[in-house]
């Protein structure tokens, strides 16, 4: 199965900055979906972005797919003390197979406040 | 509320023991997935159901067991044969078995310790 892995790896940032986390993928994907895991929970699904799509926004987040390179990035606008957390991308498998989200290791993202 | 439930929270294990993670989804959805997550890595995908009565192994199965008698139930079986089972465990779920442009559901997790 694939994996997407996310860059870097950790992240410190004081509140009010932008955060910018980068994802990188192996195959050709149906979408490319991002979530966030706080310290000891589950994961909760921020943003799903298409393969024909380049960018979405949803409140303070941006996300942009490349296809031909392969990669999509997280951007956290205006970044609070309660975004820290990690954050990981998901892709599916292609062509005709079973939708199995895959993750890679994540972005631990810190904002002091 | 519909979701998707993990019990129980904290599990201890000792040494040469099976033990069993609930997972329970009252979402309707098709498919469910257990995963592993080690301290500072990402998830690892052990087993996965897109159909009742049918199951996948996924990356790292060996040493855990699964069932899908139930739409809403995929309890995961931690057995003596797995060596390092310390670790924390996801449960997910999400709709249509070949669900493209869908989101996964997770449940709140459950911390196993080998004590």
């Amino acid at each position: 199965s694939q994996q997407g892995e996310e860059d870097p790896q950790a992240l410190s940032i004081q509140e009010g900055e932008n955060a910018t986390m980068n994802c990188s993928y192996k195959t050709s994907i149906n979408n490319l979906q991002w979530y966030r895991q706080n310290s000891g929970r589950g994961l909760v699904h921020l943003i799903l972005i298409r393969s024909n799509e380049r960018e979405k926004h949803s409140g303070r987040l941006r996300v942009t797919l490349d296809t031909s390179k392969k990669s999509s990035s997280l951007l956290i606008t205006a970044s609070r003390a309660a975004d820290t957390a990690s954050y990981f991308c998901a892709t599916d498998e292609i062509p005709g197979g079973s939708y199995i989200p895959t993750f890679g290791r994540g972005t631990s993202l810190i904002v002091h406040p | 509320d519909g979701g998707i439930t993990q019990s129980p929270k904290y599990l201890f294990r000792k040494e040469g023991q099976n033990v069993t993670l609930s997972c329970e989804q009252n979402l309707n959805h098709d498919a469910m997935y257990w995963y592993r997550q080690d301290p500072g890595q990402g998830l690892r995908l052990i087993y996965y159901s897109q159909i009742v009565n049918d199951f996948q192994k996924g990356d790292i199965a060996e040493g855990y067991s699964v069932s899908r008698e139930k739409k809403e139930s995929f309890p995961l079986t931690v057995t003596s044969a797995q060596k390092n089972p310390t670790a924390f465990y996801l449960c997910a779920s999400s709709i249509l078995p070949t669900g493209r442009n869908t989101e996964a559901f997770f449940g709140q997790g459950t911390r196993l310790t080998v004590v």
